[in-house]
């Protein structure tokens, strides 16, 4: 079953915060967090699994509230590399398959 | 450079032609995958090899074909094509273990 993203947009300036947002109604073993900008492919940010275990490579933090099955990714001090849709992966039972949410669309304008 | 290929990049093609579309990985990832995309949406999951000989269908039905015969090869094969095919096709890879999806580039497919 497929996550559901919120907000759908969102616009911010540089250097403000953001938080967007990913729940599912199915229990969960991770959650996926993937950027995509125009024309390009999703590229890979964050996982964060069930147990409090977090692995990425970007200077973007988030958060997974395993009793609600809700997954929040905080961009802080956004910069302009931060445009791009947001795509939220969810993993039931440790198969390694995910189900993507329909994105969270973020500008950052100067 | 260990990346992952997919070709072509676009492709126009009549309806009711056979079209094989390309997916490369260098990484030597066991798992692979391939998702269809409509602009704007989110990704469907329609096939999926977890290595060599192993191929499942996901979870949008889709009337297209995969193999596996080596790990680093996972080609999609429709057999006659359809505009219902018209979408984005994007072929992914993963370790084993709890690690990210590397995305190829895509290919983007319009059937006329």
């Amino acid at each position: 079953q497929q996550p559901v993203q919120s907000p759908q947009a969102v616009i911010l300036r540089e250097g403000e915060d953001a938080v967007i947002n990913c729940s599912s109604s199915k229990a969960l073993y991770s959650v996926h967090w993937y950027r995509q900008k125009h024309g390009e492919a999703p590229v890979f940010l964050m996982i964060l699994l069930k147990g409090g275990e977090q692995k990425g490579h970007e200077k973007i933090s988030a958060s997974f509230n395993e009793k609600k099955q809700q997954s929040s990714l905080y961009l802080t001090a956004s910069q302009l590399s931060y445009s791009g849709t947001y795509f939220c992966g969810t993993e039931m039972g440790g198969n390694n398959r995910l189900a993507f949410g329909k994105g969270n669309q973020v500008v950052v304008i100067p | 450079e260990a990346d992952i290929y997919q070709t072509p990049r676009y492709l126009v093609i009549g309806t009711g032609k056979k079209i094989t579309l390309e997916c490369s990985q260098t990484m030597g990832h066991d798992k692979m995958y391939w998702y269809q995309q409509d602009p704007g949406m989110e990704l469907h999951l329609i096939h999926y090899s977890y290595g060599v000989n192993s191929t499942e269908k996901g979870d949008l039905s889709s009337e297209s074909t995969v193999s596996r015969i080596r790990t680093e090869h996972f080609p999609l094969t429709l057999e006659s094509a359809r505009p219902s095919h018209t979408s984005q096709y994007l072929c992914a890879s993963s370790a084993a273990g709890d690690y990210g999806y590397t995305f190829g580039s895509g290919t983007r497919l319009t059937v006329v």
